[in-house]
């Protein structure tokens, strides 16, 4: 079985300041891909980015940056200097290769609320 | 063409009403999904195709009936459904199982 655990579920910041969103996740495969979703109030699910197992190499996108660490099973994501455009609902969410191919299942974690205040 | 689009964006309906909930895509994507998202909860699928055929079905209720016509389309027939049954239905794509899935912007759907 796989699990995903955001342990924050509301975080509240202002504007300007650089927040982390924490994102622990269980597996027994070797091969699984992890994935980064926002959702604005709009209710669309947003993919801002996944990373495969075996690629551990931290990524950054413009204010955006997530930090993978197979040794703690975490996949955190930064915001760095936050705006109120970043208020939104973001999912973890882990993803294993089944052995029949009947599907990509995605796991998703409980969500955490970002509220940014001007 | 770079979206998942999806139609009604809001539909309320009877217990006794028939509706279908109708998702597209243009990207060649051959994997569709259906979730369903409770207000405060993450999405949690409810069918996978691939190649236009049924791959998963996470054990969801008949009343319930999933449609893949072409490459392109995705319906989600409605019959006979409960009070519970009133929450977001989004609908996702992706180019091939373990790819990236992209979302449409959901139908919000109320059972009377």
């Amino acid at each position: 079985a796989q699990k995903v655990t955001q342990a924050q579920t509301e975080i509240s910041v202002v504007e300007k300041e650089d927040v982390t969103l924490d994102c622990v996740y269980e597996t027994r495969d070797t091969t699984y891909y992890l994935f980064w979703y926002k959702q604005p109030p709009s209710g669309e699910l947003v993919f801002l980015i996944r990373r495969n197992s075996f690629d551990e190499q931290n990524e950054i996108s413009g204010r955006y940056s997530w930090n993978f660490q197979k040794s703690t099973s975490s996949f955190n994501f930064t915001i760095t200097a936050s705006q109120v455009v970043d208020s939104a609902v973001y999912f973890c969410a882990l993803s294993e290769r089944r052995n029949n191919n009947a599907g990509n299942m995605l796991t998703f974690g409980g969500g955490t609320r970002l509220m940014v205040k001007p | 063409d770079t979206e998942v689009t999806q139609t009604p964006k809001h539909l309320v309906m009877g217990m006794t009403n028939k509706k279908s909930l109708k998702c597209e895509q243009h990207m060649g994507h051959r994997a569709m999904y259906w979730y369903k998202q409770k207000a405060k909860k993450p999405p949690e699928l409810m069918f996978v195709y691939s190649y236009e055929k049924l791959s998963i079905n996470e054990s969801v209720p008949s009343r319930f009936s999933p449609e893949c016509p072409n490459s392109s389309l995705l319906n989600l027939h409605l019959h006979a459904l409960q009070p519970e049954d009133s929450a977001l239905y989004l609908c996702a794509s992706s180019l091939h199982l373990a790819g990236e899935q992209f979302f449409g912007p959901g139908t919000r759907l109320t059972v009377l």
